[in-house]
């Protein structure tokens, strides 16, 4: 089945605490991104890569970071974690770049930073 | 820079109800647009999409119509159910797809039996 997987799906963790969620897709998408959904804001985009080795800023990357080594995985990393990360985290991914193709999400990871 | 404004919710309706839930955009040029939706505990998924003005797109049930003179892309569907209780965003991309896509806010739909 054609999926976007997101672990873990709940995560509580304290300030300062480095942590990894992981976002895998079997599509051979080139084009994955990462979201995060917070009340009455929306979808806002942390960071995106077209392809493997090239990643790009999004409208709120500050605290977090990503890698892109191989085409079906991208990592959101989180140093340094702050309570105001914490929200509702989304990977994305696409065959394209081009976002008119549309986007296939994955289920979501819940974060709470205490 | 381009935007999307869709209708504040939450909506609240009975089974068999018309529903409307607006979109209007701000945007250069003819950017392709879309409607994602995302049920309870679940991600987005792509609901329907249209790619030029006076297109319409459709899906289980859903329409909307790409305006280009009202710059807007309403969804609606006729005759809403229970399983239609979701979050609704309405999203744009530039004509070349070149920049990631820009959401709306969402829109949160309840359908009462």
């Amino acid at each position: 089945e054609a999926q976007v997987t997101q672990n873990p799906r709940y995560l509580i963790t304290v300030t300062g605490k480095k942590l990894t969620v992981t976002c895998s897709q079997n599509m051979n998408h080139e084009y994955m991104s990462w979201y995060r959904q917070d009340p009455g804001l929306g979808l806002r985009q942390i960071y995106y890569s077209m392809n493997v080795e090239v990643t790009d800023k999004g409208d709120v990357p500050e605290g977090y970071k990503v890698s892109r080594k191989e085409k079906r995985n991208f990592p959101l990393i989180l140093e340094s974690p702050s309570p105001n990360q914490t929200s509702l985290y989304f990977c994305a991914s696409s065959t394209s770049h081009r976002a008119n193709y549309g986007y296939t999400f994955g289920s979501g990871t819940r974060l709470t930073v205490v | 820079g381009d935007s999307v404004t869709q209708m504040e919710g939450p909506v609240t309706l009975s089974e068999e109800a018309f529903l409307t839930i607006n979109c209007t955009y701000t945007a250069t040029g003819y950017p392709s647009l879309f409607w994602y939706v995302q049920y309870p505990g679940e991600g987005l998924q792509l609901l329907l999409k249209a790619t030029k003005a006076d297109d319409k797109g459709s899906n289980k049930g859903f329409e909307a119509t790409y305006r280009k003179e009202t710059t807007s892309f309403h969804l609606e569907k006729g005759s809403v159910q229970v399983s239609d209780s979701a979050v609704y965003f309405c999203a744009l991309s530039d004509p070349g797809g070149n920049t990631p896509l820009v959401f709306g806010k969402g829109t949160r739909l309840s359908v009462i039996a």
